[in-house]
C-alpha cells in the first residue's frame, strides 16, 4: 500500500532553516508528483507548492517563492522541502501529500511534521 | 492567495443530513476546474474523501456525496455519526499565477 512516512518535529530559531523529508514506498515514485501542504495551528490547509518527481521541475505558491525549495533523491524515493528564513508565522505542521497529476486530487498523505519556530 | 470559501461550522443530529457549501470564482470552480474533498480527523493529516466534484475513493461510504454548479460545490453527508465529527477541506485548481492548487477555508462537522 502506499505510504508517505516523514522526519520528525523539528524546533528552529528564527531566522533559520528547516528541511522536511518524506519518504514514499508501495508505488513508483517518480510517477506521480509531490506536494507539500502546511496547516499552522487551528488554521486552514495552505498549498506550498509541488515537485514533478520524475525530472525535478518545481512550482512554487507565490506566498512561498524565494523562501521555500523542492528536492527529491529518486533512489531513495524521498521528497524534501527547504524553508529558509523562518518566522514564527512559519510554526505549523507540514504535510507531503501525493498528486495524481495536474488538477488531479492529493490522494495519499505523510503523517505530517511539527516544525516549531521560537527564539 | 486566493481561497475557496466554507461554512466555518455546521452541526446535525446523528442520522441527520448536512451539507457544506464551498465558494469559488471564475479562476477556479467557475472555470471547471475538479473540486476534490478531504476530511481531517482531529490531530491526523486529511484524507482524501470525493474526488473529480462527485467520485468516492474505494473504502469511503456512500453517505457521502459531492455536487458543482457554476461557482461553488457542495459537500453532503446524510446519516450523520458520531465519527464524522472532522473538518472538511474542499480544493480545487487556479488558474491565476500560472497555475495553483487552493484549499478551502475548511468546515467544522459538529455532531450533536
Amino acid at each position: 500500500q502506499v505510504q508517505l512516512v516523514q522526519s520528525g518535529a523539528e524546533v528552529k530559531k528564527p531566522g533559520a532553516s528547516v528541511k522536511v523529508s518524506c519518504k514514499a514506498s508501495g508505488y513508483t515514485f517518480t510517477r506521480y508528483p509531490m506536494h507539500w501542504v502546511r496547516q499552522a495551528p487551528g488554521q486552514r490547509l495552505e498549498w506550498m507548492g509541488w515537485i514533478n518527481t520524475g525530472n525535478g521541475i518545481t512550482k512554487y505558491s507565490q506566498t512561498f517563492q524565494g523562501r521555500v525549495t523542492f528536492t527529491r533523491d529518486m533512489p531513495a524515493s524521498t521528497a524534501y522541502m527547504e524553508l529558509t528564513n523562518l518566522t514564527s508565522e512559519d510554526t505549523a505542521v507540514y504535510y507531503c501529500a501525493r498528486g495524481r497529476g495536474l488538477e488531479l486530487p492529493l490522494d495519499n498523505w505523510g503523517q505530517g511534521t511539527l516544525v516549531t519556530v521560537s527564539s | 492567495q486566493s481561497v475557496l470559501t466554507q461554512p466555518p461550522s455546521v452541526s446535525g443530529a446523528p442520522g441527520q443530513r448536512v451539507t457544506i457549501s464551498c465558494t469559488g470564482s471564475s479562476s477556479n470552480i467557475g472555470a471547471h476546474f475538479d473540486v476534490h474533498w478531504y476530511r481531517q480527523l482531529p490531530g491526523t493529516a486529511p484524507k482524501l474523501l470525493i474526488y473529480g466534484n462527485t467520485n468516492r475513493p474505494a473504502g469511503v461510504p456512500d453517505r457521502f456525496s459531492g455536487s458543482k454548479s457554476g461557482t461553488s460545490a457542495s459537500l453532503a453527508i446524510t446519516g450523520l455519526q458520531a465519527e464524522d465529527e472532522a473538518d472538511y477541506y474542499c480544493q480545487s485548481y487556479d488558474s491565476r499565477l500560472s497555475g495553483s492548487y487552493v484549499f478551502g477555508t475548511g468546515t467544522k462537522v459538529t455532531v450533536l
